[in-house]
């Protein structure tokens, strides 16, 4: 089956530092997502691309978070500098279409200290 | 924008019992309606979806209902079997994104 990987599944870090996480989508798929869930909020979204264009970012603190896909392999979610309460799962999730359900990665669990 | 909301936030049901979670929607525009199950540890999946044109969908033991009118949607599961336990969101959306429910926790008990 295709899936959309991501890496790292764990991440743990100290309050301050760079965090990057990665995603492969799933080939063929133009539509990228990245979510956040915590128990608090539920799944949020951060941003998403769609051909590798950013359509809409609204949902991250744009301080500190960016978003970009340097090709259509690979999309990437950067938080600098991390705070504790960035602590939280992340998914990406890649579809063709808008009319069709997004297939999701299994996560990045990242926790900040 | 759209706000989905979703009940109940925790379902218990006996083995081979059937579950309904409901959601509302707010926003008109609003034509697709998916269904995803988040099983522990994993992300979640897509289990069934619905378009605003159909009133029904049905995939085996699960089923999706569409109210346009009065904005909201259900999800039907029958027979329940252990295997179903996990949490479900529904979503509402077809612009550019869905926003997701907060999620149902589903417990079928042995």
């Amino acid at each position: 089956d295709a899936r959309v990987t991501q890496t790292p599944r764990h991440k743990v870090t100290e309050m301050g530092q760079e965090v990057t996480m990665r995603c492969q989508p799933i080939l063929g798929h133009n539509t990228v997502f990245w979510y956040r869930q915590t128990m608090m909020q539920g799944l949020e979204l951060l941003a998403y691309f769609r051909n590798r264009a950013p359509l809409d970012d609204s949902g991250m603190p744009k301080d500190r978070f960016s978003a970009e896909m340097p090709d259509a392999t690979l999309a990437t979610l950067k938080i600098q500098p991390s705070e504790p309460r960035d602590s939280a799962v992340y998914f990406c999730a890649s579809g063709p279409d808008r009319y069709y359900g997004y297939t999701f990665g299994s996560g990045t669990r990242l926790t900040v200290v | 924008g759209e706000n989905v909301e979703q009940h109940p936030s925790t379902l218990s049901v006996q083995e081979g019992d059937s579950a309904v979670i409901k959601c509302t929607y707010s926003d008109s525009a609003s034509n697709y309606f998916p269904w995803y199950k988040q099983e522990l540890g994993k992300g979640p999946q897509l289990i069934i979806d619905i378009r605003s044109n159909v009133g029904e969908k049905k995939d085996q033991r699960i089923a999706v209902t569409l109210n346009k009118t009065a904005k909201h949607f259900s999800l039907h599961i029958t027979e329940t079997q252990p295997e179903d336990s996990a949490v479900y969101f529904c979503a509402a959306g077809g612009g550019q994104n869905f926003v997701f429910g907060p999620g149902t926790r589903l417990s079928v008990l042995p």
